[in-house]
């Protein structure tokens, strides 16, 4: 089975630029989670989709990031104007149950210059 | 809101050597439990979960966890240790009937030594 899909694994741009991070989750699971995980903050949770609905965005940093579950196959995380404090790891993780494991992609490693 | 508390933030061990990752929950009632692994550049892999039945739950890797309701904990544990083993451990917690978010300590990073 196919798991949480990430795209791109690394991505290095310069502060100013938009980015966005894709996610595909595991076919069936119903709730999506973003995170970011920096060795000072360690793993944050930044939002979570349920039936493509988001849920809960309190931990969205700012307005420069914003999410998107336009299908339940298919999200985004986008960061625009990026700046270098953006630099982390940013994982997916989907479930199909309130009582079930999230899995985790393989994350995203971002480096804004 | 629950939390959870992982107090050592590096342990080193032998291989071959046994092996306990402490992890405290705080939460009014009987939450659901996890522990996950991390390697270097990889995402977080489920070990084990508790939700209930049996204190004492097997996972994969010859891991294994016991919950201990009097003491909120959820220690992770394994006889031993391989070098394979050296990774970040997370445990998580979740709460019963709410929504899906879990609540992850700070990691412990484990060494192994020959």
């Amino acid at each position: 089975d196919a798991g949480v899909i990430q795209s791109p694994r690394h991505e290095v741009t310069e502060m100013g630029q938009e980015v966005t991070l894709r996610c595909k989750p595991i076919s069936g699971h119903n709730s999506l989670f973003w995170y970011r995980q920096t060795m000072m903050r360690g793993l944050e949770l930044l939002i979570y989709f349920n039936n493509n609905v988001p849920i809960d965005d309190s931990g969205m940093p700012e307005d420069r990031f914003s999410a998107k579950m336009p299908n339940a196959s298919f999200s985004t995380l986008k960061i625009q104007p990026s700046e270098p404090r953006d630099s982390a790891v940013y994982f997916c993780a989907s479930s199909d149950n309130s009582n079930q494991p999230q899995h985790f992609g393989d994350g995203t490693r971002l480096s804004i210059l | 809101a629950q939390s959870v508390t992982q107090p050592d933030i590096h342990i080193t061990v032998s291989e071959g050597a046994s092996l306990e990752l402490r992890c405290n929950y705080s939460y009014g009632a009987t939450p659901y439990l996890f522990w996950y692994v991390q390697s270097p550049g990889q995402g977080l892999q489920l070990l084990l979960k508790y939700f209930s039945g049996d204190t004492l739950v097997q996972g994969i890797k010859g891991f294994e966890a016991e919950f201990k309701r009097s003491q909120s904990s959820f220690n992770l544990r394994k006889p031993s240790v391989h070098w394979s083993d050296a990774a970040e451990y997370f445990c998580a917690v979740g709460v019963r009937g709410g929504n899906e978010k879990l609540t992850f300590g700070t990691g412990t990073r484990l060494t192994i030594i020959p």
